[in-house]
């Protein structure tokens, strides 16, 4: 059975305080590692989507990375709109009987305080 | 691109009943899946369809079932309605199995 695991659950900040979330997988064969945003009350927005050990990708101030076991999002100088849950998906390799659905860590909820 | 838009966005339903969902993904976007993100968790997948056919299910029970039609709409029906049910109902759509999900805001379902 696949399983993601996040941490911390939560995170506080100061403005400017540089960390790092972390997300810890296990997948029957990764197709890829998924990073989304998402805001109160509001519909999960993607950020990242990783493949293969090694990979990073960049967008403003986050960093995504990706090794055989675990992803790190890099949060770089934060500001308090950056203050959101961050959640940490897995998709498996091969499908039948609901692989190709998405496997969900609970996330980590971020704040950034000015 | 329109995006992802799903109705109604708040929704009161009493045990016992029978709910329909509505979700309109992005043109161009054969795939949808459906999730069901309860307070404080990760949204857990119930199922997907590509080209109008289920092809894939999570660990959710028969009574959730849905639909996808050709002009890119999709609907989550859930039967006998429990109050576990009460939950943020996600719908995301992709253009195929290898890009990434569009997720709409979502719908509050609470059952009394």
């Amino acid at each position: 059975e696949d399983q993601v695991t996040q941490s911390p659950e939560a995170l506080r900040l100061q403005e400017g305080e540089s960390s790092s979330l972390n997300c810890s997988y296990t997948v029957s064969g990764l197709r890829g590692l998924f990073w989304y945003r998402q805001d109160p009350g509001k519909g999960p927005e993607f950020l990242f989507t990783l493949y293969s050990a090694g990979e990073e990708k960049e967008k403003e101030r986050l960093k995504a990375t990706l090794t055989k076991k675990e992803s790190f999002l890099h949060i770089t100088a934060p500001k308090p709109e950056d203050s959101a849950t961050y959640l940490c998906a897995v998709q498996a390799m091969y499908s039948g009987g609901g692989a190709d659905g998405l496997t969900f860590g609970k996330g980590t909820h971020l704040i950034i305080q000015p | 691109e329109t995006g992802v838009t799903q109705s109604p966005t708040h929704l009161i339903k009493t045990r016992g009943q029978q709910v329909t969902l509505r979700c309109s993904s992005q043109s161009g976007h054969n795939t949808v899946s459906w999730y069901q993100q309860a307070l404080g968790q990760g949204p857990q997948f119930i199922f997907q369809y590509y080209r109008e056919e289920e092809n894939g299910r999570g660990n959710f029970p028969p009574r959730f079932s849905g639909l996808q039609f050709p002009n890119y709409s999709s609907e989550l029906n859930v039967n006998a309605l429990e109050l576990d049910d009460s939950a943020l109902y996600l719908c995301a759509s992709s253009l195929d199995r290898n890009t990434g999900y569009t997720f709409g805001s979502g719908t509050r379902l609470t059952v009394v």
